[in-house]
């Protein structure tokens, strides 16, 4: 089974510039998560999507951030325009639900380096 | 609320010593408990969890963790750690009906001496 895509690997920008991340998660989840995990910190969640609803998106900074996914797989995450503090890794997640409790299975992670 | 307290960003224990992760939760209800892994420029991985039932919970690796309720703590434990056990492990506490919503820890950097 193919596990949770994402793409680019590795982002260099200029801060103001804008950046777009993507993810596929592993066919057949329903529910997609976006994190941001700051160095040395853990993943924080950004948005949740269940099929191509937003079920939480109460952690988005939403005057810079904006999510997708448009036909209930793939989705993109965009910033724009990016901050210094934006510098983080961008982790995307896809789950399924085992008895009551889901399982969360995460992608490489995109790494975002503002300048 | 829920949250996580892990205790120590970074435990270094020598090859083939006993490996201890700390972890407090804080939960208004009985709480759903993880422990994931990610090593170096990967996402993360599940380790173990906890939901209900038998308290001492086995996981990936050689890894487990057992919940004691009394002293609100979920801490991993493998009797003998290997070098590839170096990675950064991070405890988290689910709140939602199904507990999809994971609140996570800060992270323990494991480094393992040879």
């Amino acid at each position: 089974e193919a596990g949770v895509a994402q793409s680019p690997r590795y982002k260099i920008i200029e801060k103001r510039q804008s950046v777009a991340f993507w993810c596929n998660p592993i066919s057949g989840h329903a529910t997609l998560y976006w994190y941001q995990q700051i160095l040395g910190q853990g993943p924080k969640l950004l948005i949740q999507f269940q099929n191509n609803g937003v079920v939480d998106d109460s952690q988005l900074p939403k005057d810079r951030f904006s999510a997708e996914r448009l036909k209930g797989v793939d989705s993109t995450l965009k910033i724009q325009p990016a901050k210094l503090e934006d510098s983080a890794v961008y982790l995307c997640a896809s789950s399924l639900v085992s008895g009551t409790v889901e399982t969360q299975y995460f992608g490489p992670g995109t790494r975002l380096l503002v300048l | 609320a829920q949250s996580v307290t892990q205790l120590g960003s970074h435990v270094s224990v020598s090859e083939g010593a006993l490996v201890l992760l700390r972890c407090n939760y804080s939960s208004s209800v009985p709480p759903y408990l993880f422990w994931y892994v990610q090593y170096p420029n990967q996402g993360l991985q599940l380790l173990l969890k906890y939901t209900t039932g038998a308290t001492l919970v086995k996981g990936i690796n050689g890894f487990e963790a057992e919940f004691k309720k009394s002293e609100t703590s979920f801490h991993l434990t493998k009797p003998s750690a290997h070098m590839s056990d170096a990675a950064e492990y991070f405890c988290a506490v689910a709140r939602g009906s199904s507990a999809s919503k994971i609140i996570f820890g800060s992270g323990t950097r494991l480094s393992i001496r040879p």
